[in-house]
């Protein structure tokens, strides 16, 4: 299996623009998780998914954030409009069910100028 | 629910000697215990999980820890610091009840030459 893939590995955007973030799980996992990780606020999680069904979106910032997972085998990760404090490393992962290994991609470096 | 902490935001280190990364956990149970790396503007990657099979758990890159209830720690060790060490360390609680990672600040080691 070729791990977590992301895309893109880089955006950079301008205020006001749609970012979509996307996201291709482990093949058999179950769970799906989108995080953000900052400086000032280190590694947060936004939302995660079990069987494609969002279960917890505590973590989602603000009504501009939306996530979906239209089935097992991908996610997006929505912001409109993005704003230049969206700026940061946005990680998924995946894994099978409790006390295994959670997998994370290599993340999308968002920039919002 | 679990939580641990982290006791150390930075660890600075010679090559050559041992490294201790500290973490205390807060259950009323054994938790499932997992520690995580972040190498510079990389993913995250499992170096070890505890699952109550055994107290001493090896991981990766030399890397193991010992689960004591008796002192409720889960502490990283690793007898000979290597320059590729140098990264951000995550001691992570499997939340049973909901199947989320939630990460902490993390721990900052610095190898110096």
């Amino acid at each position: 299996d070729a791990g977590v893939i992301q895309s893109p590995r880089h955006e950079v955007t301008e205020m006001g623009q749609e970012v979509t973030l996307r996201c291709k799980p482990i093949s058999g996992h179950d769970y799906l998780f989108w995080y953000r990780q900052t400086m000032m606020r280190g590694l947060e999680l936004l939302i995660y998914f079990n069987n494609n069904v969002p279960i917890d979106d505590s973590g989602m910032p603000e009504d501009r954030f939306s996530a979906k997972m239209p089935n097992a085998s991908f996610s997006t990760l929505k912001i409109q409009p993005s704003e230049p404090r969206d700026s940061a490393v946005y990680f998924c992962a995946s894994r099978r069910g409790g006390n295994t290994e959670a997998f994370f991609g290599q993340g999308t470096r968002l920039t919002v100028v | 629910a679990q939580s641990v902490t982290q006791l150390d935001s930075h660890v600075s280190v010679s090559e050559g000697t041992p490294v201790l990364l500290r973490c205390n956990y807060s259950s009323s149970y054994s938790p499932s215990l997992f520690w995580y790396v972040q190498h510079p503007n990389k993913g995250l990657q499992l170096l070890l999980k505890y699952t109550s099979a055994a107290t001493l758990v090896k991981g990766i890159n030399g890397f193991e820890a010992e689960f004591k209830k008796s002192e409720t720690s889960f502490h990283l060790t690793k007898p000979s610091a290597h320059m590729s060490d140098a990264a951000e360390y995550f001691c992570v609680p499997d939340n049973n009840a909901g199947n989320m990672l939630t990460f902490g600040g993390g721990t900052r080691l610095m190898v110096k030459p």
